[in-house]
C-alpha cells in the first residue's frame, strides 16, 4: 500500500498565491489520477481537482492541479486567495486495490 | 440530480455492531462505471477510506483496516449499506457515503453524503 503525505497547514495573505503539496510514497504519481477535495468545516467534502488537473463546473478558475513525476507529488495551486478558501484540503489517488486519502492540509487564509 | 443519504443509529454501545445505511436518490445504483463507498472521519481528523460496492455485488475494502467491516448493495431499494462489528470508541466518527468514478475498481469520489456522526459509548 502506498501512503499520500500532505503538509499539516499553509497559510497565505487573501490575494496570493499558495501551492498544497501531496507525495506519493511508493508506485508512480501519474500511474493512477490525484482528486483535491475542500472540506470546509462542518461540511461534506467537495471536489476542486479530478484526474490531477480538471476542475468540475462551478469550481473557479483560481484552483489548479498539476503533478510532477521528478518528486513523486501531485500539487493543488490556489491563486488570488479568498477568504472563502479557508478550509482543509485533502488529496487522494488509489491503485487497483486501495482508495488512499492523505493526511490533509488546512489552508489559512490570514 | 444525485442525492446520497446517510441514515442509522447515532450512538452505539461498545462491542455492539454498527450498521448504516446510504438511500440514493436522482440516479440508479446499478449503473455501471460507478462503485459507492464508506469513507470516515473521526472528529478533528483526517478522511479513511473503508472500501466500496458494485451493484454486482462485488466488494474491496481498505487493507490496512481490520476485516470488522461489510458493505452490501441492494438494488432493489436502490441503497448500499455499512456493517461494522465489535465497535470502540475508536470509530467514533463521521460516517460517509459517496459514489465513485470506477473502471474495473473505484477510482474518485463524485458525489458526498451529508454525513452521520456515529458515537460508540455505553
Amino acid at each position: 500500500n502506498f501512503m499520500l503525505t500532505q503538509p499539516h497547514s499553509v497559510s497565505e495573505s487573501p490575494g496570493k498565491t499558495v501551492t498544497i503539496s501531496c507525495t506519493r510514497s511508493s508506485g508512480r504519481i501519474a500511474s493512477n489520477y490525484v482528486q483535491w477535495y475542500q472540506q470546509r468545516p462542518g461540511s461534506s467534502p467537495t471536489t476542486v481537482i479530478y484526474e490531477d488537473n480538471r476542475r468540475p463546473s462551478g469550481v473557479p478558475d483560481r484552483f489548479s492541479g498539476s503533478i510532477d513525476s521528478s518528486s513523486n507529488s501531485a500539487s493543488l495551486t490556489v491563486s488570488g486567495l479568498k477568504p472563502e478558501d479557508e478550509a482543509d484540503y485533502y488529496c487522494q489517488s488509489y491503485d487497483s486495490t486501495n482508495v488512499v486519502f492523505g493526511g490533509g492540509t488546512k489552508l489559512t487564509v490570514l | 440530480q444525485l442525492q446520497l443519504q446517510e441514515s442509522g443509529p447515532g450512538l452505539v454501545k461498545p462491542a455492539e455492531t454498527l450498521s448504516l445505511t446510504c438511500t440514493v436518490s436522482g440516479g440508479s445504483i446499478s449503473r455501471s462505471s460507478h462503485y459507492w463507498g464508506w469513507i470516515r472521519q473521526p472528529p478533528g481528523k483526517g478522511l479513511e477510506w473503508i472500501g466500496s460496492v458494485y451493484y454486482s455485488g462485488r466488494t474491496n475494502y481498505n487493507p490496512s483496516l481490520k476485516s470488522r467491516f461489510t458493505i452490501s448493495v441492494d438494488t432493489s431499494t436502490n441503497q448500499f449499506s455499512l456493517k461494522l462489528r465489535s465497535v470502540t470508541a475508536a470509530d467514533t466518527a463521521i460516517y460517509y457515503c459517496a459514489r465513485l468514478d470506477s473502471t474495473d475498481y473505484p477510482r474518485y469520489c463524485q458525489h458526498w453524503g451529508q454525513g452521520t456522526l456515529v458515537t460508540v459509548s455505553s
